[in-house]
């Protein structure tokens, strides 16, 4: 089945330990989100890339950081995790939306970050 | 500027009876989609159904259908029978083409469902 795969499901880090989270797909979307979401709360979206073009968002710190290598791929790079930073990673993808409202965002199952 | 407002933190309904979810939005925009998503307690987001701005009849998917009502700019959610397994979050989103990759999403609901 096409999917949205995220690794690891729960991640475990120390204070100021750089760590990655990973997402891969399966369904050949162009476009790949990544949202940080905290308990309750609306997923906040980080950043997305539309191909290769990589889009920030304004209130994103500088600590988070993505990379694409590939259509299938996506990364997520928190240089120096803080207390702050522990909360549940959503990957998700989408076609492209140009000309069209209609596209859904498929989730991964998400990681769970846990900042020690 | 808040795109999608959700004023109903947490939500109960009895199993079997029908429940509303209310979802209003903001945008200049004439064509937009909006979509509803569950969450559930483990985790991943679930997509429940797509409502087109330029679309004329309700969506309805299953047990849920969608409430547009477009010149109120609201988009409810109506889940009918409700059972056990729907004790979730639910979230309102929208799409529009200012900015047509990116998701607004509202601050959710949290429905439980008592037996």
């Amino acid at each position: 089945d096409a999917m949205v795969i995220q690794n690891p499901r729960y991640q475990v880090t120390q204070f100021g330990k750089p760590v990655t989270l990973s997402c891969s797909q399966t369904l050949n979307h162009n476009v790949m989100y990544w949202y940080q979401q905290k308990s309750s709360q609306a997923p906040k979206l980080l950043f997305h890339y539309y191909d290769k073009d990589f889009n920030n968002e304004a209130d994103t710190p500088d600590n988070f950081q993505s990379r694409r290598p590939n259509t299938s791929f996506c990364f997520l790079d928190i240089r120096s995790p803080g207390l702050g930073d522990a909360a549940m990673y959503l990957c998700a993808t989408s076609r492209d939306n140009r000309g069209s409202s209609y596209n859904e965002q498929f989730f991964g199952p998400g990681t769970r970050l846990t900042v020690l | 500027a808040q795109k999608i407002t959700q004023t109903q933190p947490g939500m109960f309904v009895q199993e079997k009876e029908a429940v509303t979810l209310d979802c209003t939005y903001d945008t200049s925009d004439q064509s937009y989609g909006l979509f509803w998503y569950k969450q559930p307690s483990s985790g991943e987001m679930i997509f429940l159904i797509y409502q087109g701005s330029y679309d004329e009849q309700n969506a309805t998917e299953g047990r849920y259908s969608l409430n547009f009502q477009k010149a109120r700019k609201s988009a409810n959610l109506v889940i009918s029978a409700s059972q056990l397994g729907d004790s979730a979050m639910y979230f309102c989103a929208m799409r529009d083409l200012y900015n047509f990759n990116k998701f607004y999403f509202g601050s959710g609901t949290k429905l439980n469902v008592k037996p």
